[in-house]
């Protein structure tokens, strides 16, 4: 099964427009980390904000919140008012496990991705 | 501003030749992966390290692929010999492992063509 699946391929918003990127996720660990990156045309891989498993708020970066339901396993992404800049394909992402603690790396797993153009 | 820095950025070359990717990590991050991205499999996981140690590297071919960290500056990713299946791009991410939330910070990616 996938650990993280982003149904829409693309989409699209007008500008000035908020917009809501879907993620779900699937595992049986009781710690994780849930992840956005933002990757534009010229290819680097962009940190946008960060959701912890035992955060009781959703997490918030200026522009950028995430929409955490624990119980439907989503963390959506929600872009306020949309910018041209914002065009971009945007990764969902997942750590198992403390990222502190003893043990292994900890590696993330990525979602396919949704494309999000943003139109004038 | 730290960033981490891969080269080379571009690399065309022939099948069956060596190539080699280098990464210099964020100074002070302690974990380092090597991440492929391609369209038809996303991106996936070839290897990572810990304080200059191998603890995974399960995603990569073995026979050809091999991933080093000479010290804790440098981590290199060498194909040899390289095929036209191995045509992607490369990514280095680096992370500081005392840090609360594990984010990992990526490189400009090394973009791979195999012909």
């Amino acid at each position: 099964a996938q650990k993280i699946t982003q149904t829409q391929p693309g989409m699209f918003v007008q500008e000035k427009e908020a917009v809501t990127l879907d993620c779900t996720y699937d595992t049986s660990d009781p710690s994780y980390g849930l992840f956005w990156y933002k990757q534009p045309s010229s290819g680097e891989m962009i940190f946008l904000i960060y959701q912890g498993s035992y955060d009781q708020q959703n997490a918030t970066e200026g522009r950028y919140s995430l929409n955490f339901q624990k119980a439907r396993k989503s963390a959506n992404l929600v872009i306020s008012a949309s910018q041209l800049g914002d065009s971009a394909m945007y990764f969902c992402a997942m750590r198992e496990g403390t990222w502190g603690g003893a043990g292994s790396a900890r590696q993330l797993t990525f979602g396919s991705g949704t494309q999000l153009t943003v139109l004038p | 501003d730290a960033r981490v820095t891969q080269t080379p950025r571009d690399k065309v070359t022939e099948m069956g030749q060596e190539v080699t990717m280098r990464c210099q990590p964020i100074l002070g991050h302690n974990t380092v992966f090597w991440y492929r991205q391609t369209m038809m499999q996303g991106l996936e996981l070839l290897a990572y390290f810990r304080n200059r140690a191998p603890l995974d590297d399960s995603g990569m071919p073995k026979d050809r692929f091999s991933a080093e960290m000479p010290d804790a500056t440098l981590a290199t990713l060498k194909i040899q010999p390289s095929e036209p299946r191995d045509s992607a791009v490369y990514f280095c991410a680096s992370g500081l492992r005392g840090n609360n939330t594990g984010e990992l910070f990526f490189g400009e990616g090394s973009r791979l063509t195999v012909l």
